[in-house]
């Protein structure tokens, strides 16, 4: 069964960095999510991304993180300058559409650890 | 603010009995529901969609939705001890959006 593949598993950055976190979707799939997860906290919606573009972010996403789909199949969730509270479980996920009853799968996710 | 709450448990059943799961949400607009069942540091894994009044059965498992009540549940039959997770009610808000706003999840242990 396809799957969204996620690179690294882990990440361990110096508070300040930037780092980059990679998604591989579900390569018929038209829609692309980030969600974060905080540890013992509910899973919390960051951003999704349609035809190159955002199509929906939320209050979390500020200016110090932006996605890109550089080629055909990677997306992209940059954090650019780390801050301790950034540490999470990152998860990326992708539909084939938008339309309500089309569900979103997730990747494994990446756990950022922020020092 | 759009919500959705969940009991967060455990919630501890023997092996073998039925376990339900609770789930409800404010936002009286809202069009798609799902189940999710999350390991510990694993992602979320879609168990089951339910978009319309009423029941809808998917092997050991059973969505119920009940959008007057603004209410979601999951039932499952048989239980295993591998169904021991926790479990993550996700709320898609009324059209507009393309988020899922998830529940803290409840946790449950099945007891061999």
């Amino acid at each position: 069964e396809p799957e969204v593949t996620q690179t690294p598993s882990h990440q361990v950055t110096q508070m300040g960095q930037e780092v980059i976190l990679r998604c591989v979707p579900i390569s018929n799939h038209l829609y692309f999510y980030w969600y974060r997860q905080i540890l013992g906290q509910k899973v919390e919606f960051l951003v999704s991304f349609y035809n190159n573009e955002i199509s929906e972010k939320s209050e979390i996403f500020d200016d110090q993180f932006s996605v890109e789909r550089p080629d055909g199949s990677n997306f992209t969730l940059k954090i650019r300058s780390t801050k301790l509270e950034d540490s999470a479980m990152y998860f990326c996920a992708s539909s084939e559409n938008s339309l309500g009853n089309v569900p979103q799968h997730f990747g494994d996710g990446t756990r950022l650890s922020i020092l | 603010q759009k919500e959705v709450e969940q009991n967060s448990g455990p919630l501890s059943v023997p092996e073998g009995a039925i376990a339900s799961l609770n789930c409800t949400y404010s936002d009286r607009g809202s069009q798609s529901f799902f189940w999710y069942r999350q390991y510990s540091g694993k992602s979320p894994e879609l168990i089951m969609s339910i978009y319309s009044n009423g029941d809808k059965e998917d092997g050991r498992f059973t969505a119920q939705l009940n959008k007057a009540s603004q209410y979601v549940s999951l039932l499952i039959r048989d239980s295993q001890p591998s169904d021991s997770a926790t479990y993550l009610c996700a709320v898609r808000p009324g059209s507009g959006t393309y988020k899922y706003i998830f529940g803290t999840g409840t946790r449950l242990k099945v007891l061999a």
